[in-house]
């Protein structure tokens, strides 16, 4: 039972362009969505968050939209740099039930930023 | 500087053979939790641990061992048991049980391979 869901495996984008990268969820406990940034033989790194409260953050060039009826998220790179080449998780946790105090990640999606 | 430490980084297991997995962190947090990736699968709980002296089964604990006798450190032993071990392990901390929305930090991994 996969409750979070990377469904495009990999993006390719031209450098300058938007990256978006997309996420659904289908538990509805979860109130609090993370991506994770990951290079190939390394841990994923925190990249940006959102609580269930909001339907926008941003940070520089990284913007994660939340739309809480669609249960569905994305992340949007702009510009794109090919730096941002990397494997990108979603990840999701909830306040209570099974999914307190763990992080739910999807499957990932490999962005490739070309020059 | 405070961090997760994995060992090793690779490691080859001959079929019915038992290995442990180290990870160590000093960043005083309380919670740990190893998760496995495969391609195509995202990052898969095995165990956690909320507290010293303490853990529980994720979504894929079978043929997996952990304990938590100290703060620190929370090793993982890959047995004979678990059909399928080859792939990438990640060890993660977060600072509070309960709310991942701290965010993990995550070690550098370990490629586990039966040989």
């Amino acid at each position: 039972d996969q409750q979070v869901k990377q469904n495009s495996p990999s993006l390719s984008v031209q450098e300058g362009r938007i990256s978006i990268l997309n996420c659904d969820y289908t538990n509805s406990m979860f109130d609090y969505f993370l991506w994770y940034k990951k290079y190939p033989a390394e841990g994923p790194t925190f990249l940006i968050s959102i609580s269930s409260i909001k339907d926008k953050n941003e940070d520089g060039r990284f913007t994660v939209f939340l739309n809480k009826s669609a249960k569905h998220l994305s992340l949007h790179i702009v510009p794109s740099q090919p730096g941002d080449s990397a494997v990108y998780f979603c990840a999701a946790s909830g306040a209570g039930g099974t999914s307190y105090g763990k992080l739910t990640f999807g499957q990932g999606t490999i962005l490739t930023v070309h020059p | 500087d405070g961090g997760i430490t994995q060992s090793p980084k690779y490691l080859f297991r001959k079929e019915g053979q038992n290995v442990t997995l180290s990870c160590e962190q000093n960043l005083n947090h309380d919670a740990m939790y190893w998760y496995r990736q495969d391609p195509g699968q995202g990052l898969r709980l095995i165990y956690y641990s909320q507290i010293v002296n303490d853990f529980q089964k994720g979504d894929i604990a079978e043929g997996y061992s952990v304990s938590r006798e100290k703060k620190e450190s929370f090793p993982l032993t890959v047995t004979s048991a678990q059909k399928n071990p080859t792939a990438f392990y990640l060890c993660a901390s977060s600072l509070q049980p309960g709310r991942a929305n701290y965010g993990y930090t995550f070690g550098s991994g370990t490629r586990l391979t039966v040989v």
